[in-house]
């Protein structure tokens, strides 16, 4: 069962605008949830991440929305660089003290295109 | 460089033969995993190590796969007998855990595996 799913496989955005990744998830146990960008023949790169008491987080270029009633989250890049083009992951951990405490569970991945 | 580290990063092997990679994780690092990604997925946990102590295992890790992390620092994974349906990317991630916050998990590039 896919308990965190990305239903967008791909994503055009124009350089400069806003690029806005989606991200839903089943099981209200999650309390972690983080952002990963991955270039094709390298290892996925951590890019932010939020904790469940939160609904927002921001860095730099990068602000994720967590909607806890929703199971929904939501990365935000502003503005858009053709350096973004990479595929993005979603993860969602359970916490620490459940079994399989801290493992990530990812989504099946967004493929973000900035075209100049 | 002081990132997570893995070798080799691409394997060829026929089917039935054994095979070996090695991961290196961040130095400070007290939790180790191992994750297995096939094309259009995300990455799915197949175990972690606690310093030394192996504590969660998927049920993606059949009895050919086994996994050391003899001296708390590298980790090794082992499949025996390999299957066509073991090729994949085969990622190393490490994290600094204490209490029961929950830490980013930092990537290897991986081992990309072709079984012939």
């Amino acid at each position: 069962d896919q308990q965190v799913k990305q239903n967008s496989p791909s994503l055009s955005v124009q350089e400069g605008r806003i690029s806005i990744l989606n991200c839903d998830y089943t099981n209200s146990m999650f309390d972690y949830f983080l952002w990963y960008k991955k270039y094709p023949a390298e290892g996925p790169t951590f890019l932010i991440s939020i904790s469940s008491i939160k609904d927002k987080n921001e860095d730099g270029r990068f602000t994720v929305f967590l909607n806890k009633s929703a199971k929904h989250l939501s990365l935000h890049i502003v503005p858009s660089q053709p350096g973004d083009s990479a595929v993005y992951f979603c993860a969602a951990s359970f916490p620490n003290y459940m079994e399989y405490g801290n493992k990530l569970v990812f989504g099946a991945g967004t493929i973000l295109r900035v075209k100049s | 460089d002081t990132g997570v580290s893995q070798d080799p990063r691409h394997k060829i092997t026929k089917r039935g033969q054994n095979v070996t990679f090695r991961c290196d994780p961040i130095s400070e690092h007290n939790r180790l995993y191992w994750y297995r990604q096939t094309l259009g997925q995300g990455p799915e946990f197949l175990t972690y190590f606690q310093n030394e102590a192996q504590l969660e295992k998927s049920r993606l890790l059949s009895d050919r796969f086994s996994a050391e992390r003899p001296k708390g620092s590298f980790s090794t994974l082992e499949i025996q007998r390999t299957e066509q349906g073991d090729s994949a990317m085969y990622l190393c991630a490490s994290s600094l855990v204490s209490g029961l916050a929950s830490n980013e998990q930092f990537f290897g590039p991986g081992t990309r595996l072709t079984v012939l």
